[in-house]
């Protein structure tokens, strides 16, 4: 069984572009949560998503947004990127919407602002 | 508001030696639920164990063990008899039920060092 995978691993964007980094959760997983780790700020949630539709948010300016598609994959899209957006992003899979399961994280996506 | 404090930032020990990584948390929830999870250099979360708010026992893994205390809110985790496959970061992590999703709420992760 396929664990989740992001794409790219790694990205290198210039100060005030966009990104958008993509995640494939394990097979049969609906729900897809998103987090940001840094040295500073350790790991923060971003949003999550579960059939098609954002269920929570964290506390992050309207520049980072998701969305997800029917087959369950996810992308997250940073606007009018900031150094400060260098960072590991996590991706998350769950089974189902509880909050009682496990979630199966990717490798994640390495993006660094210069 | 929630919080997991881990206050040990670094850890360094020598093979087989015992190590209990500290974890604290805060919740206003009566049910929540605590994590624990492992980052290896390669960068991705590994699951290690899930325990929820009414389950107060005790649990061994293998070399592993968690010890959970409602009365002083800590959910703290040993390894015995380390192995130098045991270094990496380890993260403690919350998740109230009461909330609109499953977001964890993490501590800053311990790195634990251990040599031959």
């Amino acid at each position: 069984k396929a664990g989740v995978t992001q794409t790219p691993r790694y990205l290198i964007k210039t100060r005030g572009q966009q990104v958008t980094l993509s995640c494939s959760p394990i097979s049969g997983h609906r729900s897809v949560s998103w987090y940001q780790q840094t040295p500073g700020q350790g790991l923060q949630f971003l949003f999550e998503y579960f059939s098609e539709t954002q269920r929570n948010k964290g506390n992050f300016p309207g520049r980072f947004s998701g969305r997800q598609f029917s087959n369950s994959r996810s992308e997250m899209n940073v606007s009018t990127l900031e150094l400060g957006d260098s960072a590991l992003y996590l991706c998350a899979s769950r089974p189902g919407a509880g909050v009682n399961t496990e979630a199966f994280f990717g490798q994640g996506t390495r993006l660094t602002v210069v | 508001a929630q919080k997991v404090t881990q206050a040990q930032t670094e850890i360094s020990v020598v093979e087989k030696e015992d190590v209990t990584l500290d974890c604290v948390y805060e919740t206003r929830d009566t049910t929540y639920y605590l994590f624990w999870y492992k980052q290896p250099p390669s960068g991705e979360l590994v699951f290690l164990i899930r325990r929820n708010s009414f389950d107060e026992q005790n649990e061994i893994s293998g070399r592993y063990s968690w010890n959970f205390q409602k009365s002083t809110s800590s959910f703290n985790f040993t390894i015995t008899a380390s192995q130098v496959v045991d270094s990496a970061v380890y993260f403690c992590a919350l998740s109230e039920a009461d909330q609109a999703g499953t977001a964890l709420i993490f501590g800053k992760g311990t790195t634990l060092s251990v040599s031959s």
